[in-house]
């Protein structure tokens, strides 16, 4: 099992570009999750999803859309990046809602 | 708002040394609680949990117990190697909370030193 993955794993954009971040799973799991984790500040959630076909915004949902592809596949859209949005972007997934989440290995983003 | 308080770093011991960090949540129902740890360069992976009070977590030599009356769960170890040396999230999770359901503590680095 690869568990989590993410792609890719490095990304420089400059503002106004857009690009996805790609995230899997070969768990079954049913939840997934994407966070961002900026110095200070721990892990933030973006945006989640209980289930297949379902997705609700967290805490920092701005500048950012996700579209639940099927039930491995969970992927962050950012459409005009900006210079804030840098930082390091993890995927999570878990069984079912707030059970134990696994993690992705990240992807670092930095936008000029 | 902020629904995890956990003592932030770095906190910098000794190898051998005992080792304590705080955790505290907010008392808004019954939440179960986990320890995640991040090694350099790598996501966030389980360390423990604890689903309801006075359950002890334990795994790799760490410990936490969930102490409902003083809403923490605080992660001890009683000697630390250098290869504990890694940031960790202490996170209340609230089964049905939606997008509050998880917090994550804003992590403590330990650096362990030889």
């Amino acid at each position: 099992n690869a568990g989590v993955t993410q792609t890719p794993k490095f990304q420089v954009l400059k503002t106004g570009q857009s690009m996805t971040l790609q995230c899997a799973q070969d768990m079954n799991h049913n939840s997934m999750y994407w966070y961002r984790q900026d110095p200070g500040m721990g892990l933030r959630l973006i945006y989640y999803s209980a289930s297949e076909g379902t997705t609700d915004k967290g805490e920092v949902p701005n500048g950012y859309n996700v579209s639940r592809l099927n039930k491995r596949e969970f992927s962050l859209r950012l459409e005009s990046a900006a210079p804030s949005q840098t930082s390091v972007y993890f995927c999570a997934s878990s069984e079912s809602g707030w059970e134990t989440q696994y993690f992705g290995p990240g992807t670092r983003l930095l936008v000029l | 708002g902020d629904s995890v308080t956990q003592m932030e770093g770095p906190v910098t011991l000794s190898e051998e040394a005992f080792l304590t960090i705080n955790c505290t949540y907010t008392a808004t129902g019954y939440p179960s609680l986990f320890w995640y740890v991040q090694y350099p360069g790598e996501g966030l992976q389980l360390l423990l949990k604890a689903t309801k009070a006075d359950d002890k977590g334990s795994n790799k030599g760490f410990e936490a117990t969930y102490r409902k009356e003083t809403t923490s769960f605080h992660l001890e170890k009683g000697s630390v190697q250098v290869s504990d040396s890694a940031v960790y999230f202490c996170a209340p999770s609230y089964s049905g909370g939606g997008a509050d359901g998880l917090t994550f503590g804003k992590g403590t680095h330990l650096i362990i030193q030889p």
